[in-house]
């Protein structure tokens, strides 16, 4: 299984960006780097994804190191909305010709207000 | 409208008996998917169908048995409900097959399954 290492808990203040780091250190050539936020008694809610290239949208940015085997997701600014569970996943091949993400225990980011 | 929906939002029944969770996408998706989070709230995938076939089915029960009408609904049916079984099921769909690693995966808000 292709693998992800995140830390188990953040704080932020509100209106602060956030950097939320993820190690992947064995990742391959091919595989997606994906984030995902759960929100308290909800279900995942995809934030971005990206392979090689710095990427952004209207939730957030998602740097990726050079060598891919790290990645950060930035949060600009914080609000309370924020505060949930975040996970970073590698899409990667499950055999079968199919992929799939696969979650790992993620980040809880906790917004002060 | 809710672009995936699962039905019921929550579901406290006894052991040994058979209950279905249901699920619905709107989004015009070709696969859907039955992810199980435990009580340590891991994310697990269970089954993953395209277009009503099944193309993904993990280290699961025999209990557990999904069914798809058509490409809208992946129903999970659960024979002899057991204690171990009590936890949040989420139905998700993305548009195209998992072979496209780009994929975005849409969730739905979970049945919270409690088994006594």
């Amino acid at each position: 299984d292709a693998k992800t290492t995140q830390p188990n808990s953040m704080e932020s203040n509100e209106e602060e960006p956030v950097h939320l780091p993820c190690n992947h250190s064995t990742i391959s050539g091919t595989d997606y780097i994906h984030w995902y936020r759960q929100l308290p008694s909800q279900g995942p809610e995809y934030v971005i994804h990206g392979l090689t290239s710095n990427v952004n949208n209207r939730m957030a940015s998602l740097a990726i190191a050079e060598d891919r085997k790290s990645s950060t997701l930035i949060l600009h600014r914080a609000t309370l909305r924020d505060a949930a569970v975040y996970y970073c996943i590698l899409y990667a091949y499950s055999g079968a010709g199919s992929y799939q993400l696969t979650f790992g225990k993620g980040t809880k980011l906790s917004v002060i207000p | 409208d809710t672009a995936v929906s699962q039905t019921p939002k929550y579901l406290v029944t006894q052991m040994g008996n058979d209950k279905s969770i249901k699920c619905e996408q709107n989004l015009g998706h070709d696969t859907m998917y039955w992810y199980k989070q435990d009580s340590k709230k891991f994310l697990k995938i269970m089954f993953s169908y395209n277009n009503k076939e099944l193309i993904i089915n993990e280290t699961v029960p025999n209990r557990f048995s999904p069914k798809s009408p058509d490409k809208a609904h992946l129903n999970l049916h659960i024979n002899s409900l057991e204690l171990g079984d009590s936890a949040v099921y989420f139905c998700a769909s993305s548009q195209d097959k998992t072979a496209r690693r780009n994929e975005k995966l849409f969730f739905g808000s979970g049945t919270q399954l409690s088994v006594l």
